[in-house]
């Protein structure tokens, strides 16, 4: 069975730009979590997508959103890039028979390099 | 204060050394409890999942959960250069799905 796969694994913008990511959780997973891995910080929890719905956003300022499609993959766009957006940016899903415990399986990250 | 708190280390130990990690938390409403093992490189994988307090253990692994201290533990018995990674400890509330992580310990176990 695939795993969380994320897409691309590098990706080098800089200042002002966009940057997408993209996700596909595992198959028969609704629930889609993105969270920021910067140095030094840990795990910042960002988006919860569940049956194509928000269902909960972090602590972050507007100009990062998401969505999920009505096959559960999702994107996650950054606007106007700063330097301190550099971070690997970490998908996870969940549901199914998984659904009871809650447990949420990372993909490997998509690493986002501002300069 | 945050909500979970988790000393970065990082921590060196020899091989097969009992390796203690522990994490504070401030939220009462946390009732499930996680440990999470990143490798290099790599997302995070669960390692143990505990629910409420006590103890659960696992092969080498024991994890230890105290909510009247809102305390949690993970022991790692005759640890091995593979255990060599970034453990983070992980919890949320009941009917809220979404994990709160602290920010990890570094562990190297040497040969």
């Amino acid at each position: 069975e695939a795993g969380v796969t994320q897409s691309p694994t590098h990706l080098i913008k800089t200042r002002g730009q966009q940057a997408t990511l993209r996700c596909s959780p595992i198959s028969g997973h609704t629930s889609v979590y993105w969270y920021q891995q910067a140095l030094g910080l840990g795990l910042q929890f960002l988006l919860w997508y569940d049956e194509g719905e928000e269902r909960n956003r972090g602590n972050f300022p507007p100009r990062f959103s998401g969505r999920q499609f009505p096959n559960y993959s999702s994107e996650l766009n950054v606007n106007a890039l700063e330097l301190e957006d550099s971070a690997l940016y970490l998908c996870a899903s969940s549901g199914g028979q998984d659904a009871n415990t809650g447990e949420l399986f990372f993909g490997e990250g998509s690493r986002l390099t501002v300069l | 204060q945050k909500e979970v708190e988790q000393d970065p280390g990082p921590l060196s130990v020899p091989e097969g050394a009992i390796v203690s990690l522990n994490c504070t938390y401030s939220n009462s409403a946390f009732q499930y409890f996680m440990w999470y093992r990143q490798y290099s490189r790599k997302g995070p994988e669960l390692l143990m999942y505990t629910y409420s307090s006590g103890n659960k253990e696992d092969g080498r692994f024991t994890a230890q959960v105290d909510k009247s201290s809102k305390y949690i533990s993970l022991f790692i018995r005759d640890s091995q250069p593979s255990d060599s990674a970034t453990y983070l400890c992980a919890m949320r509330g009941g009917s809220n799905y979404k994990l709160t992580f602290g920010k990890g310990t570094l562990l190297t176990v040497n040969p």
